[in-house]
């Protein structure tokens, strides 16, 4: 297993248009974790997974946002009509539960919306 | 909202031992205190955890006071390497997400 893995690494849009970004977690973790970071900032809570149940949703993912856990394995995050203020690294983390904040993190999405 | 307090950057000669401290002034009995670090361009990486006694790893050293209230986390041996922003967070048992602060950015010179 090579770790958290995420696709693409760099995404450029026009705004408007929507983006799916693709997280394959740790192959024996459960738990799957949506952060967002923008310049200068540390990441930022957005959704995690226990299985394929989404179990907690950040009030910054905004009715544009929608994450889904299919079948307990890999995400997908979906960012529909992308605005400029969505420019930021999107990143993707898993654990395992009962393993408290030992997160493993993917290298992260970059959108840039134009 | 981060309840840790950090420098926001600090400068460390290579080879010489880096000292990163956090305040956690609002800890709770249940919560242990977390380092990661981040490197430009990359997701942050899980370096070391505890609850009340200091521990070591392959990677680094934290010092937690005996109040809870600070913690250091020491590089023994800075590298070029080592320069990134480091973040230490206070996470309770059983929590559904970390909570990142700004960090530190340290800078190892040359």
């Amino acid at each position: 297993d090579t770790g958290v893995s995420q696709n693409p690494r760099h995404k450029i849009t026009k705004r408007g248009q929507n983006v799916t970004f693709r997280c394959d977690p740790i192959s024996e973790h459960n738990r799957l974790y949506w952060y967002r970071q923008t310049l200068g900032q540390g990441p930022e809570f957005l959704t995690y997974f226990q299985n394929e149940a989404q179990l907690e949703k950040s009030r910054l993912l905004s009715d544009r946002f929608s994450a889904e856990r299919p079948k307990g394995s890999f995400s997908t995050l979906e960012i529909q009509r992308t605005e400029q203020g969505d420019s930021a690294m999107y990143l993707c983390a898993s654990s395992q539960r009962g393993t408290g904040g030992g997160y493993t993190f993917g290298s992260g999405t970059r959108l840039t919306v134009v | 909202d981060a309840k840790t307090t950090q420098p926001p950057s600090m400068d460390c000669a290579e080879g010489r031992a880096a000292n990163l401290p956090c305040n956690h002034s609002t800890i709770s009995g249940n919560e242990y205190v977390y380092w990661y670090r981040q490197i430009h361009s990359q997701g942050p990486q899980y370096i070391i955890h505890g609850l009340k006694n200091n521990e070591t790893n392959e990677m680094a050293s934290l010092i937690i006071t005996e109040d809870r209230k600070s913690s250091t986390l020491i590089l023994p041996h800075a590298t070029l390497r080592d320069t990134a922003v480091y973040y230490c967070i206070d996470v309770a048992g059983g929590a559904d997400g970390l909570t990142f602060g700004k960090g530190t950015h340290l800078i190892i010179q040359p």
